[in-house]
């Protein structure tokens, strides 16, 4: 099983900012089953980038995914307020599927 | 725009069965999508259970499959978890969510429903 690790455990910015997330994965990832998701408080996640640069319908163009192999990043351009959230990075394994979730990082507000 | 809605008991005993059910409005279950499973105990990260097809093929998380099955009723448009012989150790949020068309991530997600296992 892949295991995802994300960091760091929690960012500290303010609005305006740029924030850069990890992802590791501990074997090579097909960057094609590679997803980013943001959850706040109370929410179920929301799916942001898939495809590990591919942004989901209706994600603002200041959220950008890259990486390829093992190590993947989220990248939000400019924070805005609304974007204070716990992140997790997915990816699908198969033989068997098997979908699974980095512990997140936890963007917080300096 | 498809919608997800769990529902089910929030409160189970122990060694009992968790059972679920997700309703999907905006769309059709018998569509060329997979449905899944998703869990989150309170304060932590996400675990995938497992996920059916709109042919009723199954794939479950290794960790789970022992105790759980996911179903397809596609005369009400939706499908269900039971997650048997649970402790403790399974109260989280239980979400549904739709496998993205093309596979490999999760493009919609009920709302979630907190499941307790307490006797």
């Amino acid at each position: 099983e892949i295991v995802l690790t994300q960091s760091p455990g929690t960012l500290s910015l303010s609005p305006g900012e740029r924030a850069t997330l990890s992802c590791r994965a501990s074997q090579s990832v097909s960057s094609s089953y590679l997803a980013w998701y943001q959850q706040k408080p109370g929410q179920a996640p929301r799916l942001l980038i898939y495809g590990a640069s591919n942004r989901a319908t209706g994600i603002p163009d200041r959220f950008s995914g890259s990486g390829s192999g093992t190590d993947f990043t989220l990248t939000i351009s400019r924070l805005e307020p609304e974007d204070f959230a716990v992140y997790y990075c997915q990816q699908f394994g198969t033989s068997p599927n098997l979908y699974t979730f980095g512990r997140g990082t936890e963007l917080e507000i300096k | 725009q498809v919608q997800l809605q769990e529902s089910g008991p929030g409160l189970v005993k122990p060694s009992g069965t968790l059972s679920l059910t997700c309703a999907v409005s905006g769309g059709s279950i018998s569509s060329s999508n997979w449905w899944s499973w998703v869990r989150q105990p309170p304060g932590k990260g996400l675990e995938w259970i497992g996920e059916i097809s709109h042919s009723e093929n199954t794939n479950y998380n290794p960790s789970l499959k022992s105790r759980v099955t996911i179903s397809l009723d596609k005369s009400k448009n939706q499908f269900s978890l039971n997650l048997s012989s649970v402790t403790a150790a399974d109260t989280a949020v239980y979400y549904c969510a739709r496998n993205a068309p093309g596979g490999w991530s999760l493009d919609y997600w009920g709302q979630g429903t907190l499941v307790t296992v307490s006797s």
